[in-house]
């Protein structure tokens, strides 16, 4: 089955800089990565996904890239707010949505002020 | 946007009792239910799918009779935990999928305490 690892396990920034997670998977079919962020005591939220058809994916200050040929996938956070202290998850799946996903183990991003 | 809930959001149970959580597609109809589980500052691991009308597909090492699933509407799934023990004490999220849909939207979770 698919694994997916997760880095790092605990990130923490200045108020403004950027954030970096980084993730490999080990299937190559998987073709669906998403990203979640979770905050204490809630379930996850969806905050941005990519295909394996497309290299990279934007959404203001977030952007996910994916190399197919490597295996990883990477989430990038630009100009980092408090509001972005959560713990991300990175995920993977290869059922076109009849698959459920298989997780990382979660990074939790702490933003300094 | 698309809106799942569950209910409970927390409950609190003897040893040897079973509990009900229930999960709902409140916007859209789900084909498609997953059921999760989360010890703390852990990630969650896949416990089954499920397909409305259809049986539950179970994760290696997860007890289909302890953990009974049953998805009777495509907007309600229901996950019972039988004879609940203290290591059963945990977070349980369900997440919907729309349609044919890729997006997985997840409930707000439920917190099990077995004491």
């Amino acid at each position: 089955g698919e694994n997916v690892e997760q880095h790092p396990s605990t990130l923490s920034v200045q108020e403004g800089d950027s954030a970096v997670i980084k993730c490999t998977y080990s299937d190559s079919a998987s073709n669906y990565f998403p990203w979640y962020k979770q905050e204490l005591g809630k379930g996850p939220q969806l905050i941005i996904d990519i295909r394996s058809n497309v290299g990279e994916k934007k959404d203001q200050r977030i952007a996910v890239t994916l190399n197919k040929t490597a295996k990883h996938f990477s989430l990038h956070i630009t100009e980092t707010q408090p509001e972005d202290s959560a713990v991300y998850f990175c995920a993977a799946s290869s059922g076109g949505g009849a698959d459920g996903l298989t997780f990382g183990k979660g990074t939790h991003l702490i933003i300094q002020p | 946007g698309a809106v799942v809930s569950q209910h409970p959001s927390r409950v609190i149970c003897k040893s040897g009792t079973s509990v009900k959580i229930e999960c709902r597609s409140l916007d859209f109809q789900a084909t498609t239910m997953f059921w999760y589980r989360q010890f703390p500052k852990q990630s969650l691991m896949l416990m089954a799918t499920s397909n409305e009308g259809s049986k539950a597909t179970y994760e290696q090492g997860v007890e289909k009779d302890k953990f009974l699933i049953n998805h009777a509407s495509l907007t309600l799934s229901t996950l019972t935990v039988t004879s609940a023990h203290p290591e059963d004490s945990s977070f349980y999220i369900c997440s919907a999928r729309e349609g044919g849909g890729e997006h997985r939207y997840f409930g707000p979770g439920t917190r099990l305490t077995v004491t």
